[in-house]
């Protein structure tokens, strides 16, 4: 099993750009999720998926959309980046019915926008 | 509302010197909490957890936690630190019960050097 995985690693952005955020997990886990990490905040949910097809929002989720049509794969989008959303990006996932706190997490994607 | 602080930003140890992280909770019911660890340039890794069993938790690596009610903390300790340990930590607490429908309240985090 590679895990969750998470593409690219770093990616730099100039204000305005949009990208996408790829996350894709090879555990058949129903539930999915999106956390940013920024300094002195710990983590922050953005989106969440219980399952393929539904979504929902978390914490922080302006500036970010999310879609779900596999089971494998949760993509984040920034469809206008900013300053703002500079950050260190991680996907987890874990089975429906394991405790919250059984996610397993992805190795993280740094976005910069400057 | 939920919170989690923890204390020290950073914290500094000479190796094969006592670890002490310090978490602090507020809730208003029994909370479920437990900290990770981030090495460098990784992702997130479950260190160890409480879910209102034993009040000290053991978890890997020579960590653990006790669970003190009354002092509403859940301090992370190690007898001996070792160069590996050097990391960043994250305190975490469950904000509501259900499966689909929860939100896990991070610490700030605490970043460990371990002096040769």
């Amino acid at each position: 099993n590679a895990g969750v995985t998470q593409t690219p690693k770093f990616q730099v952005l100039k204000t305005g750009q949009s990208m996408t955020l790829q996350c894709a997990q090879d555990m058949n886990h129903e539930y999915m999720s999106w956390y940013r990490q920024d300094p002195g905040m710990g983590l922050r949910l953005i989106h969440y998926s219980v399952g393929a097809g539904i979504t929902d929002q978390g914490e922080v989720p302006n500036g970010y959309n999310v879609s779900r049509s596999t089971t494998e794969d949760f993509p984040l989008r920034l469809l206008s980046a900013a300053p703002s959303q500079t950050s260190v990006y991680f996907c987890a996932s874990k089975r429906l019915r394991q405790g919250p706190y059984e996610q397993y997490f992805g190795p993280g994607t740094r976005l910069t926008v400057t | 509302a939920q919170s989690v602080t923890q204390l020290d930003s950073h914290v500094s140890v000479s190796e094969g010197t006592p670890v002490l992280l310090r978490c602090n909770y507020s809730s208003s019911v029994p909370p479920y909490l437990f900290w990770y660890v981030q090495y460098p340039n990784q992702g997130l890794q479950l260190l160890l957890k409480y879910t209102s069993a034993a009040t000290l938790v053991k978890g890997i690596n020579g960590f653990e936690a006790e669970f003190k009610k009354s002092e509403t903390s859940f301090h992370l300790t190690k007898p001996s630190a070792h160069m590996s340990d050097a990391a960043e930590y994250f305190c975490v607490v469950i904000l509501s019960l259900m499966d689909s429908n929860y939100q896990l309240i991070w610490g700030a985090g605490t970043k460990l050097i371990i002096k040769p």
